[in-house]
């Protein structure tokens, strides 16, 4: 069955800081990743996404991701985060079905500044 | 920029009624979900929705539940008895042809 981790609940860094939090899935099709963040009081917005091609993508605010297809992981990183980033970050990966997504448990990010 | 809106924003209802959320997708994307997240829990899904008719549903999507495209920008989601447990914010998405979606800001769903 598709399934993701991530393996940090709660990660609390200062402000230039450089951040990686990890994401492993389980998938057996089309390998499509996806990296959602949720602010404090917000909806889900999407960061980035995986599909084909170059294994490091680049999404908004600096956020970037590789996929390494040996270790089935698609670890999410920023070279120096900012107190603005403080949220929660969630993994996913397409469901049992062809049109939704399974999400990880999420890595709340604390920036203190 | 397009985005999906959902309303009420919050919602507070007694149990055993029935409650409907509402969401307006972006316009020309032709993929329909239901989210819900319970307080401190992960994002669960619930249902997609394509063409007029159910293309998938979780365990959690069950007979109390229903969804609906009444015209063609509006899509619901209907709880026919609410229970305590339904207390969860409930986040609509939208997709065009891939799996990018795009959420609503959701409706916090009270249940007392």
């Amino acid at each position: 069955a598709q399934s993701v981790s991530q393996h940090n609940h709660h990660v609390i860094l200062s402000e230039a800081a450089s951040l990686e939090l990890g994401c492993n899935y389980s998938y057996g099709g089309t390998v499509n990743l996806f990296w959602y963040v949720q602010y404090p009081g917000q909806h889900l917005q999407l960061l980035l996404k995986y599909f084909s091609g170059d294994p490091l993508v680049k999404g908004i605010k600096g956020f970037e991701a590789e996929f390494i297809k040996s270790k089935f992981s698609f670890n999410l990183r920023k070279p120096s985060v900012q107190w603005s980033d403080t949220a929660e970050y969630f993994c996913a990966v397409p469901g049992a079905g062809s049109y939704q997504l399974t999400f990880g448990k999420g890595t709340k990010l604390s920036v203190i500044p | 920029e397009p985005e999906v809106t959902q309303t009420p924003s919050h919602q507070v209802t007694q149990m055993g009624q029935e409650v409907i959320l509402r969401c307006v997708p972006i316009s020309n994307h032709l993929y329909f979900y239901w989210y819900r997240q319970i307080l401190g829990q992960k994002v669960e899904f619930l249902v997609s929705f394509y063409n007029n008719e159910i293309s998938e549903k979780s365990e959690i999507f069950d007979d109390q539940f229903s969804v609906e495209r009444p015209d063609g920008s509006n899509f619901t989601l209907k709880i026919r008895s609410t229970k305590l447990e339904d207390s969860a914010m409930y986040f609509c998405a939208s997709s065009g042809r891939a799996l990018g979606l795009f959420f609503g800001s959701g409706t916090q769903l009270s249940v007392l």
